[in-house]
């Protein structure tokens, strides 16, 4: 299976805080993509990062990529309530010059005030 | 310019019946992708269409198809509807190899 696998499963941190989640996946990979979805929402798309890029920055959000390690990490710093939601990694392939993204299972995080 | 647009946003089935999902992508996107969340299996990927073309397929039966119209708007059908195929249908446009823009999902319930 092309799917990749977040960890934590689910996290829990104060407010202020930091929290990183990462996210695996077996097969190379055109880039890859994070996305944020609050309860029975759709998704929001937050940081897209090349497989020949090794780090990103978008506010608050940092993501790095090890293609050596086919893993990913997202860290999201001095954390808000409002960052409360089901956080998703997507491994992007190109098939037949389309293409497919694959989404991990997210990790579910809660902030507490 | 207005988001992705998904009807109805509720809606309830029995067993062997058939629905209809209807989306309309962002202005100037031409793909179309579809999802089905449910806490088990998570996101999995149904279909994508470019240009009134499925381009791409994901591992559900027959029963689940789906096409685009020459506006791009884009609709997926279920038929003989089973009690698994309760889940949030999610579509999402975006104009080709950029990240994706969702809709606010089409919550399906089968009785």
């Amino acid at each position: 299976s092309q799917q990749g696998e977040e960890d934590p499963q689910a996290l829990s941190i104060q407010e202020g805080e930091n929290a990183t989640m990462n996210c695996s996946y077996k097969t190379s990979i055109n880039n890859l993509q994070w996305y944020r979805q609050n309860s029975g929402r759709g998704l929001v798309h937050l940081i897209l990062i090349r497989s020949n890029e090794r780090e990103k920055h978008s506010g608050r959000l940092r993501v790095t990529l090890d293609t050596s390690k086919k893993s990913s990490s997202l860290l999201i710093t001095a954390s808000r309530a409002a960052d409360t939601a089901s956080y998703f990694c997507a491994t992007v392939y190109i098939i037949q010059g389309a293409q497919k993204l694959v989404f991990g299972q997210g990790t579910r995080l809660t902030i507490n005030p | 310019k207005a988001g992705v647009t998904q009807t109805p946003r509720y809606l309830i089935k029995t067993r062997g019946q058939q629905v209809t999902l209807s989306c309309s992508p962002i202005s100037g996107h031409r793909s179309v992708s579809w999802y089905q969340q449910t806490p088990g299996q998570g996101l999995q990927f149904l279909f994508e269409y470019f240009s009134e073309t499925q381009r791409n397929k994901g591992n559900f039966p027959g029963r689940f198809s789906g096409r685009q119209f020459s506006n791009s708007r884009s609709e997926m059908n279920v038929s003989t509807l089973e009690l698994g195929d309760s889940a949030l249908y999610l579509c999402a446009s975006s104009l080709q190899g950029r990240e994706l823009f969702f809709g606010e999902g089409s919550r399906l319930t089968v009785l």
